[in-house]
């Protein structure tokens, strides 16, 4: 089936640093993905959606500045955390729309971020 | 936003019992999806229900789907200690810039032995 590789699966960083995950289709081109965030205990937020060859779209509330979408081809985007900050820390997990795919929805194992 | 409240946000259950879960959600649906989360871990689809459906079966999982009340159930029978996880809902809602999926607020299941 349909493959979602999300790289790094850890990381940590210093405060003030910038680190960037990638979300990578495997086997089908992704127009379309998706990145959420989620804190301990808690749901997946939407925090945007990235289109291929074009800005991304953020949901209310997130920064577009700290957090840096990229979509330069179907089958990578990434999410680049600028300037992190120890609140930045959480689980960052991508998804990818997939129309070979009963659901849909294709997701990454996603990134544990922590900043020190 | 969460799209979806699911009750109870905790569950603690003995193996071998059931155990559902309910979601509400706000806005109309074309389909509603379960997917279970092990602690620190991605996400597995479980099962997806369209909204012209009200029943569906896949092994120890029973979905219901009451379109008219905006809700949905999850029941995993015969619960195991692998059961153990998060279980969400999510709806593919359509805005601007695409089909986008949100989830409900979760419920955490511990199964014991």
């Amino acid at each position: 089936g349909a493959v979602v590789s999300q790289h790094p699966s850890r990381v940590i960083c210093k405060s003030g640093t910038s680190v960037k995950i990638e979300c990578r289709s495997l086997d089908f081109q992704a127009t379309t993905m998706f990145w959420y965030r989620q804190f301990p205990k808690q749901s997946l937020m939407l925090m945007a959606t990235s289109n291929e060859g074009s800005k991304a779209t953020y949901e209310q509330g997130v920064e577009k500045d700290k957090f840096l979408i990229n979509h330069a081809s179907l089958t990578l985007s990434t999410l680049t955390v600028t300037s992190a900050h120890p609140e930045d820390s959480s689980f960052y997990i991508c998804s990818a729309w997939d129309r070979g795919n009963i659901y849909g929805y294709t997701f990454g194992s996603g990134t544990r971020l922590t900043v020190v | 936003s969460q799209q979806g409240e699911e009750d109870p946000q905790a569950l603690s259950i003995q193996e071998g019992e059931n155990a559902t879960m309910n979601c509400s959600y706000k806005t109309s649906i074309n389909n509603l999806q379960w997917y279970r989360q092990n602690s620190g871990r991605g996400l597995v689809h479980l099962i997806l229900i369209r909204s012209n459906e009200r029943e569906k079966h896949s092994g120890r999982l029973r979905v219901t789907l009451d379109t008219s009340k905006k809700s949905s159930s999850l029941l995993i029978t015969a619960s195991r200690a692998a059961d153990t996880a998060s279980y969400f809902c999510a709806t593919p809602l359509w805005r601007g810039g695409g089909n986008k999926l949100t989830f409900g607020t979760g419920t955490q299941l511990k199964v014991e032995l």
